[in-house]
């Protein structure tokens, strides 16, 4: 049984670009949540897919936007890239209906951003 | 305002000392509590989580954390620590309205 897959492992744009990431939840999860964790720092929530809808969303601009298959893949795509954004971008899938039973992580994509 | 405080930036341990690493939050009504550990240039993989009943909850590992709702601390104890051990260790507390991560504490252990 795989477990959260993300493609691509790295990545390096040039500011302005966007940029496309991609999430494969764990076999029968059906929520997937990103986060951005800045180098030394903890993981910051960006937001949360269910039901191929955004159900939940922290504080990032709106720059930052998302997508849900009907297979609960997910992409992340970030527009008009910042220095800033350069990141960890970690997704994880967990499953609605459960109890809130916390989240199963991918090894993450790292962003680079020049 | 909702948080979790990990007072602890960085511990260093000898291999075989006991550890603990603390974890407090503020939140209102008790949220669901987990312990994330993150070893370097990975994902975050759950230790142990928390939600209701015995306040001692054991993890994966070797680790165990306990409940203090007086305190308003969950914090993560191993009796002797391995060298595999080092690592980034995040508390988090959540429920599914609002998530809220710790910092991070930084584990190196001692040969």
């Amino acid at each position: 049984d795989a477990g959260v897959t993300q493609s691509p492992t790295h990545l390096i744009k040039t500011r302005g670009q966007q940029v496309t990431l991609r999430c494969s939840p764990k076999s029968g999860h059906d929520t997937v949540s990103w986060y951005q964790q800045a180098l030394g720092q903890g993981p910051q929530f960006i937001f949360q897919y269910y039901e191929e809808e955004e159900r939940q969303r922290g504080n990032f601009p709106d720059r930052f936007s998302g997508h849900q298959f009907p297979n609960y893949s997910s992409e992340l795509n970030v527009n008009a890239l910042l220095l800033g954004d350069s990141a960890l971008y970690l997704c994880a899938s967990s499953l609605v209906g459960q109890g809130f039973e916390g989240a199963f992580f991918g090894q993450g994509t790292r962003l680079t951003v020049v | 305002a909702q948080s979790v405080t990990q007072p602890d930036i960085h511990i260093t341990v000898s291999e075989g000392a006991s550890l603990e690493l603390r974890c407090n939050y503020s939140y209102g009504a008790t949220p669901y509590l987990f312990w994330y550990v993150q070893s370097p240039g990975q994902g975050l993989q759950l230790l142990l989580k928390y939600f209701s009943g015995d306040t001692l909850v054991q993890g994966i590992k070797g680790f165990e954390a306990e409940f203090k709702r007086s305190q308003s601390s969950f914090n993560l104890r191993k009796p002797s620590v391995h060298w595999s051990d080092a690592a980034e260790y995040f508390c988090h507390a959540g429920n599914n309205r609002k998530l809220i991560w710790g910092l991070g504490t930084s584990l190196a252990v001692n040969p």
